[in-house]
């Protein structure tokens, strides 16, 4: 079936430090991929989402290009800030139509000051 | 204030028992969604709604029954509840458009942390 792979578990960093968190999915056809962020005690938050080959989303200083040659949506950013600490996860949308979501396991970022 | 509101924000129950968590979103989107995050899976689709009707249901218990009793609501009932339960869960909408219930963007409420003991 269709799946996320979100390479990092953890990544600490920073401020000011660039980020990378890597995400590679596996789907037929052009699934929507989706970024969210989450904060402690909080629902998912949108970040941003792409539904073409090299369409590039971007929300808050962090971007993702969709690469259908290698299945992956890398969110990064330039200079984080203590504030972007959360959890994040890369989702894609299944093409059964029905709204399913399937997300990553999600990276956990800390930024230090 | 809250466009998603989900009551309530936490849930003790004892194993056996019933619960309904409740969703309310006022966002006038027409399709809703439940999602389950525990220790053990991160955010896991459990339904979809799309103006009252199922369109997915991936849990595959029926002690889950979620309840749309007005376009803006959609409530979960769970029945004997089992400690494996305990998780968070979120419930999210999004505006269907014309590419289909894949293409939108789902927005999310603040979750009801569900504790089976």
């Amino acid at each position: 079936g269709d799946s996320v792979t979100q390479t990092e578990g953890q990544v600490a960093l920073s401020e000011e430090d660039f980020l990378t968190i890597h995400c590679n999915y596996s789907a037929s056809g052009y699934p929507a991929l989706f970024w969210y962020v989450q904060y402690p005690g909080e629902g998912p938050q949108f970040l941003f989402r792409a539904s073409r080959d090299k369409e590039k989303g971007s929300s808050r200083g962090f971007e993702a290009t969709y690469d259908k040659g290698t299945t992956s949506f890398h969110l990064r950013k330039a200079s984080v800030q203590e504030s972007d600490s959360a959890v994040y996860y890369c989702a894609l949308a299944h093409n059964t139509n029905t709204g399913k979501l399937t997300f990553g396991d999600g990276t956990v970022l800390t930024v230090k000051p | 204030d809250p466009k998603i509101i989900q009551k309530p924000k936490y849930l003790v129950a004892v194993t056996g028992s019933e619960k309904i968590l409740i969703c309310e979103q006022y966002l006038g989107h027409n399709a809703m969604y439940w999602y389950r995050q525990s220790a053990k899976k991160p955010l896991e689709f459990m339904f979809s709604y799309s103006y009252q009707k199922l369109m997915d249901n991936q849990t595959a218990s029926s002690r889950f029954q979620p309840q749309s009793s007005k376009k803006n609501h959609l409530d979960l009932q769970i029945t004997a509840l089992k400690p494996d339960d305990s998780a968070t869960y979120f419930c999210a909408s999004s505006q269907p458009g014309t590419g289909g219930l894949n293409q939108d963007t789902q927005y999310f409420g603040p979750g009801t942390r569900l504790l089976v003991l």
